[in-house]
């Protein structure tokens, strides 16, 4: 079973808009993840925030962490057609598991 | 594109074969996961290596094992095929085994089984 429900599963938005996905998770985290995947090839990842932090910024991207209510966002400013991809939210636990969510797929028009 | 690699790209295989799916980590990791992910889902973690053990395994039947080897290649392999195991298979390196370090993905090996 996989921790990290995304939120929404499907997202279709113009260039130049700003696209925000959400994934909320079940049990305590020490950190959280997000990665892109591109046409089901390898995942890259984008950014690590980790649970005393609540917001983290890496130039188009910003993301927040909410451990009270156990969720978290990305936030994708000015999108690109290049954005196009599915974006998973990944937590990592006790143990050496990361598990990831179903994610969300991201279409930016051109 | 990251320094891991995996072979082969694309796998056809029968209901009951055995398969070997190979990574090279990235130059400097120690750490390797492996990761199943069927069609329209997320990764689900299979099993990790650190230094040539297993260091932590998913929800996954004994049919699915693996290898470290000196030098922090690795292999996963899946005996007894089922349809169900037709999924790409991702691995991923690190340079450590604790929480918190990045994971640097391969291209992947698609496995079909019929």
């Amino acid at each position: 079973s996989q921790q990290g429900e995304e939120d929404p599963q499907a997202l279709s938005i113009q260039e130049g808009e700003n696209a925000t996905m959400n994934c909320s998770y079940k049990t305590s985290i020490n950190n959280l993840q997000w990665y892109r995947q591109n046409s089901g090839r390898g995942l890259v990842h984008l950014i690590l925030i980790r649970s005393n932090e609540r917001e983290k910024h890496s130039g188009r991207l910003r993301v927040t962490l909410d451990t009270s209510k156990k969720s978290s966002s990305l936030l994708i400013t000015a999108s690109r057609a290049a954005d196009t991809a599915s974006y998973f939210c990944a937590t990592e636990g006790g143990g050496f598991k990361t598990i990831f969510g179903a994610g969300t797929r991201l279409f930016v028009k051109a | 594109e990251t320094g891991v690699t995996q072979s082969p790209t694309h796998l056809i295989k029968t209901r009951g074969q055995q398969v070997t799916l190979r990574c090279s980590s990235q130059s400097g990791h120690n750490t390797v996961s492996w990761y199943q992910q069927a069609l329209g889902q997320g990764p689900q973690f299979i099993f990790q290596y650190y230094r040539e053990e297993e260091n932590g395994r998913g929800n996954f039947p004994p049919r699915f094992s693996g290898l470290q080897f000196p030098n922090y290649s690795s292999e996963l392999n899946v005996n007894a095929l089922e349809l169900d195991d037709s999924a790409l298979y991702l691995c991923a390196s690190s340079s450590g085994s604790g929480t918190g370090n990045e994971q640097f993905f391969g291209p992947g090996t698609r496995l079909t089984v019929l």
